[in-house]
């Protein structure tokens, strides 16, 4: 069984458009994740969610809204898509968001923006 | 094809050799660190962990090891493998209220047979 799974895994869409990001886990985790690695292979966190609640918002543009409907699941929309959003989403887990707990990544969804 | 690897340090190692790749880090208050193994297409897969008040860990064929005074982690490999050739990263979690995981740049480890 897949722990953490995004869909899609690829995605290509023109300048301007939305496209959102669906993440689902069956691990039973309180907390879960978007990560974004640039073509640097540069991983960086966007944001936090712990049981259906905001944690971290690292200065992402307003154009990124994650929604997270329960705790097993949380999807990004990405408004007025822009050349540089370009890169490949990863959609993470982990049991709590204290610290000293390993997260669980899904194999990424990467977006080409044309 | 990707062409990001050509952005990342590459360790290069015979099969059966040891492998050591190293990691600086950011934040002195950091107190919890991972390894992360990426294959290509997938996403990050937990490798080891170490806490600030430990200077070395071993799991099976990985040892990790944190030296505070200079803020470095290394991760040996014993025996490298084919299996083993991927992107490796380190990431700290910052000793505040928040938990995120701060990844550092990654080493392309490339096994030869």
């Amino acid at each position: 069984d897949t722990a953490v799974s995004q869909t899609p895994k690829y995605l290509v869409t023109q300048m301007g458009n939305d496209k959102s990001i669906k993440c689902e886990q069956n691990l039973g985790h309180d907390t879960m994740y978007w990560y974004k690695q640039d073509s640097k292979k540069f991983l960086k966190i966007m944001f936090s969610y712990n049981n259906k609640e905001l944690i971290i918002n690292e200065t992402v543009p307003n154009r990124f809204s994650p929604k997270s409907p329960d705790k097993a699941h949380l999807n990004l929309h990405i408004n007025s898509l822009e050349l540089g959003d370009s890169a490949v989403y990863f959609c993470a887990s982990s049991q709590g968001y204290e610290v000293n707990t390993e997260a669980f990544f899904g194999q990424g969804t990467r977006l080409t923006v044309v | 094809g990707e062409s990001v690897g050509l952005h990342l340090p590459t360790l290069s190692v015979q099969e059966g050799d040891n492998s050591i790749i190293n990691c600086a880090y950011s934040n002195s208050a950091s107190d919890y660190f991972i390894w992360y193994k990426q294959e290509s297409g997938k996403g990050p897969q937990f490798i080891i962990d170490i806490r600030s008040n430990m200077d070395k860990r071993q799991g099976q064929r990985v040892t990790v090891l944190l030296n505070k005074t200079v803020k470095h982690l290394s991760l040996q490999i014993a025996a490298t493998q084919p299996g083993d050739s991927a992107v490796y990263f380190c990431a700290e979690n910052p000793m505040d209220s928040s938990y995120k995981l701060i990844f550092g740049s990654g080493t392309r480890l490339l096994v030869r047979p």
